[in-house]
């Protein structure tokens, strides 16, 4: 099973600033089988980027995935009120898919 | 456009069974290759993926709930279902099903239900 390790656990920005999200994966993810999520409280995820770098339709281009093999980054260029949230990143390359623990994106 | 729509007992007693159903509307769960996904959330926690079903029947199981979960389906129905025998507390969770964006289990979950509570207690 891969493991998801996401770093940090909560980041405290202003908006305007930029997130830096971690993802490392406890073994290579083949075919950059990498997504990231956004979950806002009471809500369903919503499907951010895929294949590491991708963004779904619909997606703002502030968001941008970057990495390869076991390190995998989100970024969130000058925060929006919307964005902040909870960010889960997932590896669907083998079974069992798995989630990270997630990073709160929290106001300062 | 396609929705989810997640449904079953908000409450399930320990050591019983936990039955949900997802009801798709909007597309066929015939229709093209996608496995249709179970992932559940305990309250404040992370992310958890259980299990996914193809059309045809065929399963895949996250190895941790294996022994306990059966996922099926119903294509007249365009449902298709999630038992999780022999529950207790740490099994509640808020629980969403699921479509990946493409074809085949390597994908990503594109398409997901609004979710339902599920908690256990007597």
């Amino acid at each position: 099973e891969i493991v998801l390790t996401q770093s940090p656990d909560t980041l405290s920005l202003s908006p305007g600033e930029r997130a830096t999200l971690s993802c490392r994966a406890s073994q290579s993810i083949s075919h950059f089988y990498l997504a990231w999520y956004q979950q806002k409280p009471g809500q369903a995820p919503r499907l951010l980027i895929s294949g590491a770098s991708s963004r779904a339709t619909g997606i703002p281009d502030r968001f941008s995935g970057s990495g390869s093999g076991t390190d995998f980054t989100l970024a969130i260029t000058r925060l929006e009120p919307e964005d902040f949230a909870m960010y889960f990143c997932q590896h669907y390359g083998t079974s069992p898919l798995t989630f990270g623990g997630g990073t709160k994106v929290e106001i300062k | 456009q396609l929705q989810l729509q997640e449904s079953g007992p908000g409450l399930v007693k320990p050591s019983e069974t936990l039955s949900l159903t997802c009801t798709v509307s909007g597309g066929s769960i015939n229709s093209g290759s996608y496995y249709w996904g179970w992932i559940r959330q305990p309250p404040g926690k992370g992310l958890e993926w259980i299990g996914s079903i193809y059309h045809s029947g065929s399963t895949h199981y996250n190895p941790s709930l294996k022994s306990r979960v059966i996922i099926s389906v119903d294509t007249s129905r365009n449902q298709f279902s999630l038992k999780l025998t022999s529950v207790t507390a740490a099994d509640t969770a808020m629980f969403y099903c699921a479509r990946p964006s493409d074809y085949g289990l390597n994908s990503e979950f594109l398409h997901w239900g609004q979710g339902t509570l599920v908690t256990v207690s007597s």
